[in-house]
């Protein structure tokens, strides 16, 4: 149980184009999803967090005009990365939180690596 | 500020014991986990510590001094699969994790 999928695995666009990535629980209902991004050979950095049917919060140093994050059930929040940039390229990974669980039990998808053009 | 520390890399031998090193100065302490990252994977749950001392899980065991600051993971017999990174993370609020940059394990036969 508790797996959360991501859509799509990889992305190449090109520079100024937007990118939508979708990240699903396919087996619980998630109250809070987190969206990550991580640079090569560095850790997950957190971007936001969101829950279900509110507005995300956004980490400081997080453009949230650029990163727009949509949570709007309780299986599916969607990142969409806004007229992108080569520097946008990196894996970005969500992670899902249901009711159930201990504190800070999050579910992470399998990532999604966009590179830009 | 936060602050988490680990070694980048370490090289072990299959078979052997290797002990991942990790402290933390976080602004908030509600648990400390280990996670399994492979190349371009998603990070996988390995432990999860909130009190202080050893927790064991199979091949692999994780400990947790709070005072100090300071955890370890412990991975025994090793196997070539185990070849992965090693993330620390501090749960800093209700649902906050903050990760270190995580340790790269080599296993050579």
């Amino acid at each position: 149980g508790a797996v959360v999928s991501q859509h799509p695995s990889r992305v190449i666009c090109k520079s100024g184009t937007s990118v939508k990535i979708e990240c699903r629980s396919l087996d619980f209902q998630a109250t809070t999803m987190f969206w990550y991004r991580q640079f090569p050979k560095k850790s997950l950095m957190l971007m936001a967090t969101s829950n279900e049917g509110s507005k995300a919060t956004y980490e400081q140093g997080v453009e949230k005009d650029k990163f727009l994050i949509n949570h709007a059930s309780l299986t599916l929040s969607t990142l969409t990365v806004t007229s992108a940039h080569p520097e946008d390229s990196s894996f970005y990974i969500c992670s899902a939180k249901g009711l159930a669980g201990g504190p800070g039990t999050q579910y992470f998808g399998p990532g999604t690596r966009l590179t830009v053009l | 500020g936060q602050n988490i520390d680990q070694p980048t890399e370490m090289t072990a031998t299959e078979g052997a014991i290797v002990q991942i090193n990790c402290t933390y100065q976080t602004s908030g302490f509600n648990g400390l986990f280990w996670y399994q990252q492979h190349a371009g994977e998603a990070p996988t749950f390995l432990s999860y510590n909130v009190l202080d001392g050893l927790e064991e899980k199979g091949r692999f065991s994780s400990f947790l001094s709070r005072s100090k600051g300071y955890s370890y993971l412990l991975l025994k017999e090793l196997q070539m699969k185990d070849s992965a990174s090693y993330l620390c993370a501090v749960l800093t609020g209700a649902n906050n994790l903050f990760f270190g940059t995580g340790t790269r394990l080599t296993v050579i036969p």
